[in-house]
């Protein structure tokens, strides 16, 4: 048990176009979902936290307005980035903790790449 | 300033040889440890954790780690690398609050 998808894995968009990236719980319910970006050859960087029925919690720099978390349910969080450019391009990885489990134990996704040209 | 240090950026290792990663973190108590393995394009897999009791840890693929209080380190080690282990290595930590912080990753060459 304990896996979490994305959708989709690869995106490619021309620049001023948004886009929607999925994270999905398949098994269980989680209460937090967490936000990643890993840019090439780099360490992946938390973005924010995304509580069910909550609003998100974004890590310092992270431009709230331009990357839109919503987490309307306990198996689905979605990661917005709007108006997208260049600099964006990125692995966009997400994790979710079960409800119920101790803080620490975070389960990941895929990732999504997003290209933007 | 807080911080998880991997020094290696890239390790070459011969197939069939020991494999020792290196970690050091910076948070006034002990955290939560963790080693992540990630192939290339892939997501991350977690190796092994540490949260308290016994200092050495096993993980899966035959990886284990020990924690060093002392030395505020947790690295992780294999004593016979296969071909199939070549990828990238991230340790992470989790001080507070269940977020993680992730070092810069440890790429693994591994030569037949």
């Amino acid at each position: 048990g304990a896996v979490v998808s994305q959708h989709p894995s690869w995106v490619i968009c021309k620049s001023g176009t948004s886009v929607k990236i999925e994270c999905r719980s398949l098994d269980f319910q989680a209460t937090t979902m967490f936000w990643y970006r890993q840019f090439p050859k780099q360490s992946l960087m938390l973005m924010a936290t995304s509580n069910e029925g909550s609003k998100a919690t974004y890590e310092q720099g992270v431009e709230k307005d331009k990357f839109l978390i919503n987490h309307a349910s306990l198996t689905l969080s979605t990661l917005t980035v709007t108006s997208a450019h260049p600099e964006d391009s990125s692995f966009y990885i997400c994790s979710a903790r079960k409800a119920g489990d101790n803080q620490e134990t975070q389960y990941f996704g895929p990732g999504t790449r997003l290209l933007v040209l | 300033a807080q911080s998880v240090t991997q020094p290696d950026i890239h390790i070459t290792v011969s197939e069939g040889a020991s494999l020792e990663l290196r970690c050091n973190y910076s948070y006034g108590a002990t955290p939560y440890l963790f080693w992540y393995v990630q192939s290339p394009g892939q997501g991350l897999q977690l190796l092994l954790k540490y949260f308290s009791g016994d200092t050495l840890v096993q993980g899966i693929k035959g990886f284990e780690a020990e924690f060093k209080r002392s030395q505020s380190s947790f690295n992780l080690r294999k004593p016979s690398v296969h071909w199939s282990d070549a990828a990238e290595y991230f340790c992470a930590v989790v001080p507070e609050e269940g977020k993680f912080y992730f070092g810069s990753g440890t790429k693994l060459n591994v030569k037949p």
